[in-house]
């Protein structure tokens, strides 16, 4: 079936470097991708998002690329910080014109002092 | 920050016992969802709906039920609980439009179940 992984279940990183978390996805009509953060006992957070007619999009701190010829999404957290530790998750819309969301396992990010 | 809200945060319970999830959004959303998340899991997608009086079961396999008689309030029952239900239960909306954001899933704070 569908799915959309990720490389690294753990990623830990020193305070103040920079984080890449990535993500593969599998069906190449997906066209939405969203990238959320989810805290202990908390619901996932939105951080950024990124359409299939798109390469690159900026945040506040983040980043996220799209190489569909491979297939991969990555996030990329500037100068990271402990508030960011937390699972990341990317989802993927398979097609346009549904409303349904595909979920990855997510890449739990600890920040060290 | 998303206006969606659910109750109960934490729910204790014996099996056998009817309970229901509530969902809530203030945003005039027109698509719900109901996912099931086990601990640092990916999320399942259990029941969705498009609009009032549309529900749809989702992908994972769920003996719950969902109603949708307002476009702000998705509850989601379980008629009789059993241990393999205890999880975690996240509701989302999404606006749907092609604006901005329109298609960005926002979700509650959800509600962490224990089957007894």
């Amino acid at each position: 079936g569908e799915s959309v992984g990720l490389h690294l279940p753990t990623l830990s990183v020193q305070e103040g470097d920079n984080s890449i978390i990535n993500c593969a996805y599998s069906n190449s009509a997906s066209d939405y991708f969203i990238w959320y953060k989810q805290e202990s006992g908390k619901g996932p957070q939105f951080i950024i998002d990124i359409r299939s007619n798109m390469d690159k999009r900026q945040g506040q701190r983040v980043t996220v690329l799209l190489n569909k010829t491979v297939k991969h999404l990555s996030l990329q957290i500037a100068a990271t910080q402990p508030g960011d530790s937390a699972v990341y998750f990317c989802a993927e819309r398979l097609t346009s014109g549904t409303y349904k969301y595909i979920f990855g396992t997510g890449t739990r990010l600890k920040v060290l002092a | 920050e998303a206006d969606i809200y659910q109750t109960p945060r934490y729910l204790v319970i014996g099996t056998g016992k009817k309970i229901t999830l509530e969902c809530s959004q203030t945003m005039g959303h027109d698509k719900m969802y109901w996912y099931q998340q086990d601990p640092g899991m990916e999320l399942h997608l259990i029941h969705y709906s498009y609009g009032v009086n549309s529900t749809e079961k989702g992908d994972l396999s769920s003996e719950s039920t969902v109603s949708r008689i307002r476009t702000e309030h998705f509850p989601l029952t379980l008629e009789s609980a059993r241990p393999s239900h205890t999880s975690q239960y996240l509701c989302a909306s999404s606006d749907g439009t092609s604006g901005a954001h329109g298609l960005t899933q926002y979700f509650g704070p959800g509600t962490r179940l224990l089957v007894l």
